[in-house]
């Protein structure tokens, strides 16, 4: 069974702080795909990331980098110089190619960000 | 385009009543979903269809029913209301399934308040 762990409920920052948000994940499948989202106070879920498992780059988006490392099962998550809108929840989730899994993306419990002025 | 749409934005039920959340995307994705989060949690699944005329039971589909008869709408249906289902309510949508890895793309929710 698929799993995704996020062990941070909750982390408060001061404007231009670095911050890493950690994701664990546990599948037994060797074809899986892995996602960031985030959602602000405004409610909606904005989509961040898509890494597959064959595909072990770090990846860098302005101020926004990720860490996949397989032979820890993570997939973290750093803001560089975070500002106060970067303050939301984020969530990392997991899907599998096998075809059993019905269809799931698997969503960890979130991690609260507050970046403070 | 719009994207995913979802109406109501909010509503508020009595224990026994129901009622049908809409979820309309215009991007032509086959794939479709039905998520709840609570407060505090991640997302969990109700219902997805791979098409219209198919539809699958997710991880917690007791006390709902969907219905697919387009590729466009996607409805949720909730029979007589329970506290239990006070929740936010994602729809989502994705060209192809989770098998491939495509990414799903939600709607802004619904809040849904049973009392």
């Amino acid at each position: 069974a698929q799993k995704v762990t996020q062990a941070q409920t909750e982390i408060s920052v001061v404007e231009k702080e670095d911050v890493t948000l950690d994701c664990v994940y546990e599948t037994r499948d060797t074809t899986y795909y892995l996602f960031w989202y985030k959602q602000p106070p405004s409610g909606e879920l904005v989509f961040l990331i898509r890494r597959n498992s064959f595909d072990e780059q770090n990846e860098i988006s302005g101020r926004y980098s990720w860490n996949f490392q397989k032979s820890t099962s993570s997939f973290n998550f750093t803001i560089t110089a975070s500002q106060v809108v970067d303050s939301a929840v984020y969530f990392c989730a997991l899907s599998e190619a096998d075809s059993n899994a019905g269809n799931m993306l698997t969503f960890g419990g979130g991690t609260r960000l507050m970046v403070k002025p | 385009n719009a994207g995913v749409t979802q109406t109501p934005k909010f509503r508020i039920l009595k224990i026994g009543q129901s009622m049908t959340l809409q979820c309309a995307q215009d991007m032509n994705h086959n794939y479709m979903y039905w998520y709840r989060q609570d407060p505090g949690m991640g997302l969990k699944l109700i219902y997805y269809s791979v098409g219209a005329g198919i539809t699958d039971k997710g991880e917690v589909p007791n006390g709902y029913n969907v219905s697919r008869s387009t590729t466009e709408d996607f409805p949720l249906r909730l029979e007589l209301a329970a506290p239990s289902q006070t929740s936010v309510y994602f729809c989502a949508s994705s060209y192809a399934g989770t098998t491939s890895g495509d990414t799903q793309y939600f709607g802004p929710g619904t809040r849904l308040t049973v009392l």
